[in-house]
């Protein structure tokens, strides 16, 4: 199976403020890498593929970027609706696995 | 717009088979570009990919549960079942049905379910 580590676990930050959240596969998954948001009591969310392709309907504040090993996720300027947790995805084989998430909370 | 929604009892007893049904409006299972997925959340945690059913009836199931797994399409071509089998208390999760859209270079969750709560207990 490959692994998808993400870091950091949680990450406190204020309203307007830039987050980055990194993902890391145990082998190259080339870009077959999708980002999830979910709210608490709440389905998961595509957020965006490949690994930086935006879905329809998300906001221009959400970026990802990488290849290989190696993806991030990037908010600018955080809204109180982008408070949520995310996880990375990797569809370059099976089993589909995701990271362990992280928590976007407000400081 | 495609629409999943869960179904199945919210309590399993510990050695029985948990049953869960995805009821799909708004979109075929019967056709192509698509796989449809369980998935499931234990209370607090991330998120654990169980298997999935192509149209054909072909399946890829997770190799931690495969021994425990069997997801099928109903004969009405609008729902897909997860029935796992001898469930202990580590299986109590939130469980997802969830189509994977499969396009170029790309297989992705784009539609999900709201998601059932099922507690192994006696």
């Amino acid at each position: 199976d490959i692994q998808m580590t993400q870091s950091p676990s949680t990450l406190s930050a204020s309203v307007g403020d830039r987050v980055t959240i990194t993902c890391r596969a145990s082998q190259s998954i080339s870009s077959s890498l999708a980002w999830y948001q979910q709210k608490p009591g709440k389905a998961p969310k595509l957020l965006i593929d490949k690994p930086s392709s935006l879905e329809s309907g998300v906001p221009s504040s959400f970026s990802g970027s990488g290849s290989g090993t190696e993806f991030t996720l990037t908010i600018n300027s955080l809204q109180p609706d982008d408070f949520a947790t995310y996880y990375c995805q990797q569809y370059n084989s099976y089993p589909r696995t995701f990271g362990q998430g992280t928590k976007v909370e407000i400081k | 717009q495609v629409q999943l929604q869960e179904s199945g009892p919210g309590l399993v007893k510990p050695s029985q088979t948990l049953s869960l049904t995805c009821s799909v409006s708004g979109g075929s299972i019967s056709s192509g570009g698509y796989q449809w997925t369980w998935i499931r959340q234990h209370p607090g945690e991330g998120l654990e990919w169980i298997g999935n059913i192509y149209y054909s009836g072909s399946t890829y199931y997770n190799p931690s549960l495969k021994s425990r797994v069997t997801i099928s399409l109903d004969s009405s071509k609008t729902q897909f079942s997860l029935n796992l089998r001898s469930v202990t208390a580590a299986d109590t999760a939130i469980y997802y049905c969830a189509r994977e859209k499969i396009a170029f270079r790309s297989e992705i969750f784009d539609s999900w379910g709201q998601g059932t709560l099922v507690t192994v207990s006696s």
